[in-house]
């Protein structure tokens, strides 16, 4: 079964520092990926997703990642912080049939101090 | 297009109640899922439909859950006899495509407090 690993749990960055967040993912096949934020209280935003082609994605808000298959790993990256970018990211992977549910991870939560 | 609906944003109930959550996808959206999701947890799948059939249940819908999408329109996610361990925000998710993940559009979600 596929799964996914965030394994920062709470990361914490000053604003205009750049940020990396990490994924790993399991999975037999081409997975299809993505990176969600939310807000608290908030339900979840779509931030970027992976389906093929260039390895190198870009989203909203200034976040881009990168699809690694060696190392089954999907980062998210921002070169520079803004204190709205205060959230929790979760990262997720799904079967190309669509035809299965997304499986997310269990969340990164960034903060951001001035 | 509205975007994705749910109905109450939240609850509070007392162990042993039932409650039922709304959700009201958006419109001819034929896929609906329902998520929960515990603090500190990334959601985690519990159903979902295509149309008004219910193609995927969760292991983790224990028999006091149950869903509905009667018209294939909006759903229900009904918890009876409810514990503390159901304490959770319960978000529902609705796309279009076949390929589904490509617009999934969630809602803001219902945030269950059993006391």
């Amino acid at each position: 079964a596929q799964s996914v690993t965030q394994p920062d749990i709470h990361i914490t960055v000053s604003e205009g520092a750049s940020l990396e967040l990490r994924c790993n993912y399991s999975y037999g096949a081409t997975p299809y990926l993505f990176w969600y934020v939310q807000s608290p209280g908030q339900g979840l935003q779509l931030l970027l997703k992976y389906f093929s082609g260039d390895t190198l994605v870009q989203g909203i808000k200034g976040f881009e990642a990168e699809f690694k298959r060696s190392q089954s790993s999907f980062n998210l990256r921002k070169p520079s912080v803004h204190w709205s970018d205060a959230a929790e990211y979760f990262c997720a992977v799904g079967y190309y049939s669509g035809n299965t549910p997304l499986v997310f991870g269990k969340g990164t939560r960034l903060s951001v101090i001035a | 297009d509205t975007g994705v609906s749910q109905d109450p944003r939240h609850k509070i109930t007392k162990r042993g109640q039932n409650v039922t959550f709304r959700c009201d996808p958006i419109s001819e959206h034929n896929r609906l899922y329902w998520y929960r999701q515990t603090l500190g947890q990334g959601p985690e799948f519990l159903t979902y439909f295509q149309n008004e059939a219910q193609l995927e249940k969760s292991r983790l819908l224990s028999d006091r859950f149950s869903a509905e999408r009667p018209k294939g329109s909006f759903s229900t996610l009904e918890i009876q006899r409810t514990e503390q361990g159901d304490s959770a925000m319960y978000l529902c998710a609705s796309s279009k495509n076949r390929v589904s993940y490509e617009k999934l559009f969630f809602g803001s979600g219902t945030q269950l407090s059993v006391l």
